[in-house]
């Protein structure tokens, strides 16, 4: 069974630009997490998307915004880039919503802001 | 809410050693646990996952976990490090409503 894929797997933008990154789950998964990884906030939760709705986000600014499609894509859009969005962009998924599903993470994203 | 506490950012053995990486947690509701493992420039692996079934879990790679209600502590052992076991290595919590806390990771080092 192929597992998460998310592309691209590496991004250059500039500050103020914006930049959408996709995420295709796990074959019969309907439950997608996106996680925002640096070396000194470390892994922190962005939102998660159930049956194309979303169902929980994290502290981020409006900027950041996702949406899932019927199939369980996920999209996640950053506008305004700003220089502290440099980060690898981590999306997970899972069969359903709810506590203990076990996640499973694709390989990332990494987006460089200049 | 649930949270998780990795002591020790880094961890340094020489290979052949035990592997200890300690992790506590806290939450209100009886937890699922998770060890994942990074390696660099690639997304995380589940290693194992603490559901209730039994207190010692047995993961991936020659790692096992121990539940320890009395301790609030999930520690990940492995008997006998090997190189390739060189990543980062994340603990997390979940419980009740959804709510996956990672703790920040601690890097394992493995020494030739």
């Amino acid at each position: 069974k192929a597992g998460v894929t998310q592309t691209p797997r590496y991004l250059i933008k500039t500050r103020g630009q914006q930049v959408t990154l996709s995420c295709s789950p796990i074959s019969g998964h309907r439950s997608v997490s996106w996680y925002q990884q640096t070396p000194g906030q470390g892994l922190q939760f962005l939102f998660e998307y159930f049956s194309e709705t979303q169902r929980n986000k994290g502290n981020f600014p409006g900027r950041f915004s996702g949406r899932q499609f019927s199939n369980s894509r996920s999209e996640m859009n950053v506008s305004t880039l700003e220089l502290g969005d440099s980060a690898l962009y981590l999306c997970a998924s899972s069969r359903r919503q709810g506590s203990g599903d076990t996640q499973y993470f694709g390989p990332g994203t990494r987006l460089t802001v200049l | 809410a649930q949270s998780v506490t990795q002591l020790g950012s880094h961890v340094s053995v020489s290979e052949g050693a035990l592997v200890l990486l300690r992790c506590n947690y806290s939450s209100s509701v009886p937890p699922y646990l998770f060890w994942y493992v990074q390696y660099p420039n690639q997304g995380l692996q589940l290693l194992l996952k603490y559901t209730s079934a039994a207190t010692l879990v047995k993961g991936i790679n020659g790692f096992e976990a121990e539940f320890k209600k009395s301790e609030t502590s999930f520690h990940l052992t492995k008997p006998s490090a090997h190189m390739s076991d060189a990543a980062e290595y994340f603990c997390a919590v979940s419980g009740g409503i959804y709510d996956m806390r990672f703790g920040a990771g601690t890097r394992l080092t493995v020494k030739p």
